[in-house]
């Protein structure tokens, strides 16, 4: 059973950094894309970033690039999202999500989520 | 960025009923269009891809239909299980986006 657990999140100020990481289980981890979409009660879903089986490829949406940054340990079959320069309208729940193995930006399976807040 | 719509934004229905629900891509994604599903307080759940393949494990009371910029997802014979929120997205062109929404809701 694919099992993917999101940790990191909590309350963070205007401008600070907060790293995510999510634990991967049940599935051949180097073998798939692995990604991060967020939600938010009025934005809904946004695809956030995703990053290849070998960490060399990595897209971000706009709103993030340049502030985000998607990693992955497949030694320890995780994914990390290091975040910076963060904003109030970064406040979301942060899904980790495992793609395919060819067809990225798709979530074939979700984490529980966790919570990042960013205010004062 | 390739606009999603879907309708209507809720709809309110009886166990046995069938639903039907709407989702438009702003522009042509061929069939690169998946369904989510989401109870409340939970994550979503992938339930369609490809517009019309059922992921494993899900229950064949859902189908979806559609290619190009016009797609539907039909629950027929809806369960207790079945109410919450139904997401689509486009995976097609970057960047990937969702629709709004659209809330199933007791009658």
């Amino acid at each position: 059973e694919v099992q993917l657990e999101e940790s990191g999140g909590g309350l963070v100020q205007p401008g600070g950094s907060l790293r995510l990481s999510c634990a991967a289980s049940g599935f051949s981890f180097n073998n798939y894309w692995m990604g991060w979409v967020r939600q938010t009660p009025g934005k809904g879903l946004e695809w956030v970033a995703s990053i290849s089986q070998d960490g060399t490829d990595q897209l971000y949406v706009d709103s993030v690039r340049g502030r985000f940054t998607i990693s992955r340990d497949n030694a320890r079959n995780s994914v990390y999202l290091q975040m910076h320069s963060l904003r109030a309208e970064d406040t979301a729940v942060y899904y980790c999500v495992r793609e395919g193995r060819a067809t990225i930006m798709l979530a074939y399976h979700w984490g529980r989520g966790i919570l990042v807040t960013v205010a004062s | 960025d390739i606009q999603m719509t879907q309708s209507p934004s809720s709809l309110s229905a009886s166990v046995g009923d069938r639903v039907t629900m709407a989702c438009r891509a702003s522009q042509n994604i061929t069939n690169y269009l998946a369904w989510f599903q989401q109870r409340p307080g939970k994550a979503p759940k992938s339930l369609i891809l490809a517009a019309s393949t059922l992921q494993s494990g899900v229950s064949s009371r859902f189908s979806g239909s559609g290619s190009g910029t016009d797609f539907t997802l039909t629950i027929s014979n809806l369960q207790p299980e079945d109410f919450g929120t139904y997401y689509c997205q486009q995976y097609d062109n970057y960047p990937a986006t969702f629709g709004q929404g659209t809330r199933v809701e007791v009658k």
